[in-house]
């Protein structure tokens, strides 16, 4: 159980176009998730933290017109990279919390390799 | 600033042999401490987590021991297997901020035949 899918697994994309990630909870109905960004031999680094039905809490210094997030589901959460640049380039990967009283574990996604051209 | 501090950041260890990866933190209100481990190019997955109420919990291979008065826990794979080669990330997290994870900077670990 609490399986967590990401689409697409990677991704090409020209610099200036937008990209969208989905992140996906199989067997649970996940309240809250969390997107993150881990550059190569890098630890992960939380961007974001996603409520469904609720507006998404940005970290310090992620901006959040150019990464766009929406939780319109209890299944459901998509980033969209706008106006993407290579620098955007890295491993993005969600994850996603039970909704169980007390309960602490996050459950990550396979990752969305990215790659601005 | 790190939250979680996280040594080493390389290891080599012999088939068989114990691995054993460090983590410390400052913020007492952290109350649950998980690792993950991270093969290259996938997600991080579960391996163990431990709560501040005991000092040390075992699963399978793996053992989490968890010293509260030095804020310092530890992560030891015995009879490391080549195919635990990966990287180990520790995190601690606290109820009041939404369950967000701090991550330590990770550590690769290589177990060799």
């Amino acid at each position: 159980g609490a399986v967590v899918s990401q689409h697409p697994s990677w991704v090409i994309c020209k610099s200036g176009t937008s990209v969208k990630i989905e992140c996906r909870s199989l067997d649970f109905q996940a309240t809250t998730m969390f997107w993150y960004r881990q550059f190569p031999k890098q630890s992960l680094m939380l961007m974001a933290t996603s409520n469904e039905g609720s507006k998404a809490t940005y970290e310090q210094g992620v901006e959040k017109d150019k990464f766009l997030i929406n939780h319109a589901s209890l299944t459901l959460s998509t980033l969209t990279v706008t106006s993407a640049h290579p620098e955007d380039s890295s491993f993005y990967i969600c994850s996603a919390s039970l909704p169980k009283p007390g309960s602490y574990e996050q459950y990550f996604g396979p990752g969305t390799r990215l790659t601005v051209t | 600033q790190q939250q979680v501090k996280q040594s080493p950041q390389s290891l080599i260890v012999q088939k068989g042999g114990i691995s054993i990866i460090n983590c410390a933190y400052e913020n007492t209100a952290f109350d649950y401490f998980p690792w993950y481990q991270q093969f290259p190019g996938k997600g991080p997955a579960l391996l163990i987590a431990i709560r501040p109420d005991v000092s040390e919990k075992k699963e399978g291979r793996f053992t989490i021991s968890f010293n509260k008065s030095a804020k310092q826990f530890s992560l030891h794979i015995m009879d490391s297997q080549p195919g635990d080669s990966a990287t180990y990330f520790c995190a601690a997290s606290r109820k009041d901020t939404g369950n967000q994870f701090y991550f330590g900077t990770g550590t690769s670990l290589t177990v060799i035949p």
